[in-house]
């Protein structure tokens, strides 16, 4: 079976400091990587995905894949309360087979 | 641009009936997924359409759960003789040719009382 860890929170973090979310994946040879945002009662929303080992940046967001420890992060900095939501971190284990495997998400508080 | 559509946006049914929901992906996306997310939990992939064919079903959960696609755009995911368990926001999402991104639509809250 193969899974996606997140803890689940509340992470909680006052306004302008920079979030970090966290997500542990159990194959090796996992392909691609997600992170969604999750408002409560609405869809998922992309917000970055991430192939290649290393940093990759959006505005204020940072992704960081390290398949060696097979984990992958997402960084918000000067977080804005707006922000506050749940995170998921999605996993595509096979490219040809395009189905994503989720885990239940990070939910994130920022205090104003 | 019109993002995915779903209808309806909640369907309330009673144990053992059949239910429809209604996905409309983004203009020109080739493929075409649904997911179901209970509460607390991620969304959890139920088949994959790549134009017409269903190209994995394999998170289906069982036979009473059926989708089609028979033009390559709108789908219908179908539920027969629906279980209190099937209560969940079931989701699509829609992604461009050769592309992995997947944009999700609002989803269908079904309650199956």
């Amino acid at each position: 079976q193969k899974e996606v860890e997140q803890n689940s929170g509340p992470l909680s973090v006052p306004e302008g400091a920079i979030a970090s979310l966290n997500c542990t994946y159990s194959d090796r040879g996992s392909q691609s990587f997600f992170w969604y945002r999750q408002y409560s009662g609405k869809s998922p929303e992309l917000i970055m995905f991430i192939y290649s080992n290393g940093d990759k940046e959006d505005g204020r967001f940072t992704a960081q894949l390290n398949k060696a420890s097979q984990y992958v992060s997402l960084l918000i900095r000067d977080s804005q309360p707006s922000d506050s939501a749940t995170y998921l971190c999605a996993v595509n284990w096979d490219t040809g087979r395009r189905a994503l495997t989720f885990g239940s998400g990070t939910r994130l508080q920022v205090q104003p | 641009g019109a993002g995915v559509s779903q209808t309806p946006s909640n369907k309330v049914t009673e144990k053992g009936k059949y239910v429809e929901l209604r996905c409309d992906p983004i203009s020109g996306h080739t493929a075409l997924y649904w997911y179901r997310q209970s509460l607390g939990q991620g969304p959890e992939f139920l088949i994959y359409f790549q134009g017409t064919g269903a190209a994995d079903d394999s998170g289906l959960p069982n036979d009473r759960f059926f989708a089609v696609r028979p033009e390559g755009s709108v789908s219908t995911l179908k539920i027969q003789r629906t279980e209190r368990g099937d209560s969940a926001v079931y989701l699509c999402a829609s992604s461009s040719p050769g592309l992995q991104t997947q944009y999700f639509g609002p989803g269908t809250r079904l309650l199956v009382l």
